[in-house]
């Protein structure tokens, strides 16, 4: 079975610009959460998704959105970017219920310059 | 890729030798957890989880030990190889209904040869 896939896995973006990052869960994995991990702040929770309805959200600023679409995939995007927005965003799926064990894809590095 | 977690704590053990990672956790309520291992450009890896109404998991040369009392969670891994040079992270998670993990700053684990 597939794991996580997620693209791009290396970008370059500049200040002001907006990116999107996309994220396929594992097969029947239905939960979609996506995580930015930084040296400073480690790994934070951004947002939840299921059944493309957002269930829960993390301490970020409105430029962080998301979605997901019928076929479970997902799409995180940040837009206005700026230099701390520097980071390793990861992907991770689950079956669905909460509790469950979350899955990894390998993550997209974005470096905004 | 970069490496995220730069400025983790440590440990260092010999090869052949058992490893021992602890993490504290936040909330009383959690009552599931994760570790998981992160290698150098890579997402992280599921290892091992335990639920709350246990004190003790064990896997292939892991043990999870979670003393809930003074919410403390530590993994063993026995005769550390090579391989398991990473940093590895806990994870909590509050159950059915909730959907975000709060995740442990990490602890990175050299293995001397």
């Amino acid at each position: 079975k597939a794991g996580v896939t997620q693209t791009p896995r290396y970008l370059i973006k500049t200040r002001g610009q907006q990116v999107t990052l996309s994220c396929s869960p594992i097969s029947g994995h239905r939960s979609v959460s996506w995580y930015q991990q930084t040296p400073g702040q480690g790994l934070q929770f951004l947002f939840e998704y299921f059944s493309e309805t957002q269930r829960n959200k993390g301490n970020f600023p409105g430029r962080f959105s998301g979605r997901q679409f019928s076929n479970s995939r997902s799409e995180m995007n940040v837009s206005t970017l700026e230099l701390g927005d520097s980071a390793l965003y990861l992907c991770a799926s689950s079956l669905a219920t909460g509790g469950d064990t979350i899955y990894f894809g390998e993550g997209s590095w974005l470096t905004v310059v | 890729g970069e490496s995220v977690g730069l400025h983790l704590p440590t440990l260092s053990v010999q090869e052949g030798d058992n490893s021992i990672i602890n993490c504290a956790y936040s909330n009383s309520a959690s009552d599931y957890f994760i570790w998981y291992k992160q290698e150098s450009g890579k997402g992280p890896q599921f290892i091992i989880d335990i639920r709350s109404n246990m004190d003790k998991r064990q896997g292939q040369r892991v043990t999870v030990l979670l003393n809930k009392t003074v919410k403390h969670l530590s993994l063993q891994i026995a005769a550390t190889q090579p391989g398991d040079s990473a940093v590895y992270f806990c994870a909590e998670n509050r159950g059915a209904g909730t959907y975000k993990y709060i995740f442990g700053t990490g602890t990175r684990l050299k293995v001397l040869a």
